[in-house]
């Protein structure tokens, strides 16, 4: 089936660390993949997307790339800061379909 | 500024009662989606709309209704027949069905 699979949290790091949360993605087609992120209490925010394979969707540092060879879109950041402690859930699309398939989301703890 | 409200933040319901959760946005955009997020798991897809007058059933539509009288509103209603009501609840909005959706910041259901 069309599923989305993340690595579980938390993921607790210190800040200016290296960040990298797993996503993989099964389903027909090449769907469109996204990274939302949701802070305390808030909706979620888009924060960054890729259409088609080798696309590197990239924003405020955070940067994932579409591998169609190992059907992933892993999210990776530089150096962390305290203000990206949220959780981050990495979502497809197929086609024409109507809905998003989100994973189960990561919780991410960035500590002085 | 554009962007998508959801009311009230927090809704108490009682037993037997039927609750309404608005969602307005100024986007222009034509789809709208309610999901429902609970502790620890990603957003599973209620009801959406493509276009006025017409939507379609989620994932989990049963114990909910939607009208889409308007472009802009997409209300949802949480009627007595949802058994286990309590979650987070959150609307988005997209330019086409096919599209990024942008979320609102949520309604909180809580059951007395």
């Amino acid at each position: 089936g069309n599923s989305v699979t993340q690595m579980e949290g938390p993921v607790t790091l210190s800040e200016e660390a290296f960040l990298t949360i797993n996503c993989t993605y099964t389903a027909t087609g090449y769907p469109s993949l996204f990274w939302y992120v949701q802070y305390p209490g808030e909706g979620l925010q888009l924060l960054l997307k890729a259409t088609k394979a080798d696309d590197k969707g990239s924003n405020k540092g955070f940067e994932a790339t579409y591998r169609k060879e190992t059907t992933s879109f892993h999210l990776e950041k530089g150096s962390v800061q305290v203000s990206d402690s949220a959780v981050y859930f990495c979502a497809r699309k197929t086609g024409t379909a109507s809905k998003l398939t989100f994973g189960t989301g990561t919780r991410l703890q960035v500590t002085l | 500024d554009g962007g998508i409200t959801q009311s009230p933040k927090y809704l108490f319901r009682k037993e037997g009662q039927n609750v309404t959760l608005s969602c307005e946005q100024n986007l222009n955009h034509d789809a709208m989606y309610w999901y429902r997020q609970d502790p620890g798991q990603g957003l599973r897809l209620i009801y959406y709309s493509q276009i006025v007058n017409d939507f379609q059933k989620g994932d989990i539509a049963e114990g909910y209704s939607v009208s889409r009288e308007k472009k802009e509103s997409f209300p949802l209603t949480v009627t007595s027949a949802q058994k286990n009501p309590t979650a987070f609840y959150l609307c988005a909005s997209s330019r086409e069905l096919a599209g990024a959706q942008y979320f609102g910041p949520g309604t909180r259901l809580l059951v007395l």
